[in-house]
């Protein structure tokens, strides 16, 4: 199975700052790496597909970027809605495999 | 508008059997690439099942041959039976969908908003 490490498991930014969460496969997967967004009991949204590409009606201060095995997702101009868990999932192999998860805190 | 509305979930022995449910509107469940997806409480989501375009199954080794992932296609609904249920399958599961496979390279863009299934005595 694909390993995905996800860091950090938490994080604190302000408002107007910026995030940087990251996620390490233990093999390269093709930009098969996806970004959610969980907010409390709700169900995950897409923010990010195949590393790079923003879903529709995402913000743009979403991005994704990659390097080999190394995923990165920025936030840029922090706002307070943007509180909330973020998890990587890589699709590039059955099982599919999520990582840990970035609680946020704005 | 591609929606999904999960169902099926409740408080059960270990040991009994439960089936989820996942109605689909806006996609066909046939031809759809379709997931559960299971939270367990306070912890990360987990992969656990996919039925894809072409009636493939495939199961997280926790649960193969404990669940069976299948679709009525005339009903539109997705099912996820789950046997020898454990406290450990303890979770809200959610149904979520690649609404266009090749698109979003399997990236699960539409979910539901899930169904909490509870293992307990």
């Amino acid at each position: 199975d694909i390993q995905v490490t996800q860091s950090p498991s938490s994080l604190s930014a302000s408002v107007g700052g910026r995030a940087t969460i990251t996620c390490r496969t233990s093999q390269r997967i093709s930009s098969f790496l996806n970004w959610y967004q969980q907010k409390p009991g709700q169900a995950p949204k897409l923010l990010i597909y195949t590393a790079t590409y923003l879903y529709s009606g995402i913000p743009s201060r979403f991005s994704g970027s990659e390097s080999g095995t190394e995923f990165t997702l920025t936030i840029n101009s922090l706002q307070p809605e943007d509180s909330a868990t973020y998890y990587c999932q890589q699709s590039y192999a059955s099982p599919s495999t999520f990582g840990q998860g970035t609680r946020l805190e704005i | 508008d591609v929606q999904l509305v999960e169902s099926g979930g409740a408080l059960v022995q270990p040991g009994r059997s439960l089936r989820l449910s996942c109605e689909a509107s806006g996609l066909a469940v046939g031809r759809g690439y379709l997931n559960w997806v299971r939270q367990a409480p306070g912890k990360g989501l987990q992969w656990v099942s996919l039925s894809d375009e072409d009636g493939r199954m495939k199961y997280a080794d926790s649960v193969k041959g404990r669940f069976t992932i299948s679709r009525h296609n005339s009903k539109n609904v997705l099912y996820l039976e789950m046997n020898s249920l454990t406290t450990e399958d303890t979770a809200v599961y959610f149904c979520a969908a690649s609404t266009s496979a090749t698109k979003y390279n399997y990236a699960m863009d539409v979910w539901g908003r899930g169904t909490t299934v509870t293992v307990s005595s």
